[in-house]
């Protein structure tokens, strides 16, 4: 049961520096989320996908944008990598059934130098 | 919008004994879900309980236990019999029950608190 699978792992990006965060699922869930995990702080949500064709900004939007690629697929773009992105970038995944939780990936550890 | 307050960063416990977990949230929602999350040093984020707001009964699972106070918007967690392996961030995060269907408008949205790091003493 692979679930929610990030690529990378890990990156270290020099200001200004693109990239792209991949995220799968095979569970085949509707809604999918990105998230960034900063010490004392918990994680925030970035960016959501609630269905296929469609994307909303979270609580800390500014600085990437997202596309969801399928129903599958959900990526995550820093265009221009800034320092204050320098994090743990997860991913989830959940159905629309009732109390169904969210399943997370194993998380992206981006540092930006 | 909804906040989740988590106002111990670090907690201790002996092995074998027990432990509580404190969470308080404030939201004007009625119909919501609350989770506690485990995140060991491994960073996975693994589910450990959730509870349902509309349910007046406490969530258990196995050594892990909630006392859900609504009107007081708390959400603790006790575990018992602690072992070396509960070592680890633990988080507790809401969620709103309006998207439990198509066409609801949180989209099953996490809000996080800050996150409580458990060690656990042999």
């Amino acid at each position: 049961n692979a679930g929610v699978t990030q690529t990378p792992k890990f990156q270290v990006l020099k200001t200004g520096q693109s990239m792209t965060l991949q995220c799968a699922q095979d569970m085949n869930h509707n809604s999918m989320y990105w998230y960034r995990q900063d010490p004392g702080m918990g994680l925030r949500l970035i960016y959501y996908s609630a269905s296929e064709g469609t994307t909303d900004k979270g609580e800390v939007p500014n600085g990437y944008n997202v596309s969801r690629l399928n129903k599958r697929e959900f990526s995550l773009r820093l265009e221009s990598a800034a320092p204050s992105q320098t994090s743990v970038y997860f991913c989830a995944s959940r159905d629309y059934l009732g109390n169904q939780p969210q399943h997370f990936g194993d998380g992206t550890r981006l540092s930006i130098l | 919008a909804q906040t989740v307050t988590q106002s111990q960063p670090e907690m201790s416990v002996q092995e074998a004994e027990t432990v509580t977990l404190s969470c308080t949230y404030d939201t004007s929602e009625s119909d919501y879900y609350l989770f506690w999350y485990k995140q060991p040093p491994s960073r996975q984020m693994i589910l450990v309980i959730r509870q349902e707001a509309y349910k007046q009964q406490n969530a258990t699972e196995n050594r892990f236990s909630v006392n859900f106070q609504k009107a007081a918007k708390s959400f603790s967690l006790k575990i018992s019999d602690s072992q070396l392996g509960d070592a680890a961030m633990y988080f507790c995060a809401y969620r709103s029950a309006g998207d439990s269907h198509a066409g609801g408008t949180s989209y099953g949205k996490l809000t996080f608190g800050q996150g409580t790091i458990l060690t656990v003493h042999p």
